[in-house]
């Protein structure tokens, strides 16, 4: 089975500043998507950014960008320019092809302070 | 609008009922999930299903129950054989993958699970 970690249970980050959120996954697959949602706290789960596996450029969602590295199995988020509104929670999340199953990590709490 | 309805959003049930929460969607989505969420924990799947009259065990299936007799229709019951079901559910459905146009999951708004 597929798991995927996230070894931060808190970041906190200056707003204005850049912060990296770290993921790591195992899988025997060669084949596969990354994502990154954000929980606010209203609870709803929102896409960040996602990640083709058989893409080597990593996803660029305007203050959101990926550092996607298929052999360590990592999958980082970065937040540049951190806003107030960013503070939430953020999973990773891996899906593969075979079986359309999607499998979260922990998920990381993203304090922003003003 | 396209989306995908949970229901209710809050649910309170007295222990050894069973209870069943909706979930519905309109997205033409082949695949549906079942997620479990503890407070401040991630999401844990309890059951997925990729086609109609078809599902599998998440890693946390026991005590509940689905069925996909529609493709539009996901319903979750949580049945007294669940020891801890107080937590907050959220349903997902999504396309099959595809190279091309591969996409994420939509998310429910949830429902809040509380036994009395």
């Amino acid at each position: 089975a597929q798991t995927v970690t996230q070894s931060q249970p808190e970041m906190s980050v200056q707003e204005a500043e850049t912060v990296t959120l770290s993921c790591t996954y195992d899988t025997s697959e060669s084949d596969y998507y990354l994502f990154w949602y954000k929980q606010p706290p209203s609870r709803q789960m929102i896409l960040v950014i996602r990640q083709e596996a058989y893409k080597q450029q990593n996803a660029t969602e305007n203050r959101f960008s990926v550092n996607f590295q298929k052999a360590a199995k990592s999958f980082s988020l970065k937040i540049s320019d951190s806003q107030l509104g960013d503070a939430a929670m953020y999973f990773c999340a891996y899906r593969d092809n075979a079986g359309n199953m999607l499998t979260f990590g922990g998920g990381t709490r993203l304090m922003v302070k003003p | 609008d396209g989306g995908i309805t949970q229901s209710p959003k809050y649910l309170f049930r007295k222990e050894g009922q069973n209870v069943t929460l909706s979930c519905e969607q309109n997205l033409n989505h082949d695949a549906m999930y079942w997620y479990r969420q503890d407070p401040g924990q991630g999401l844990r799947l309890i059951y997925y299903s990729q086609i109609v009259n078809d599902f599998q065990k998440g890693d946390i299936a026991e005590g509940y129950s689905v069925s996909r007799e529609k493709k539009e229709s996901f319903p979750l019951t949580v049945t007294s054989a669940q020891k801890n079901p107080t937590a907050f559910y959220l349903c997902a459905s999504s396309t099959w993958m595809e190279r091309l146009s591969g996409t994420e999951a939509f998310f429910g708004q949830g429902t809040r699970l509380t036994v009395v």
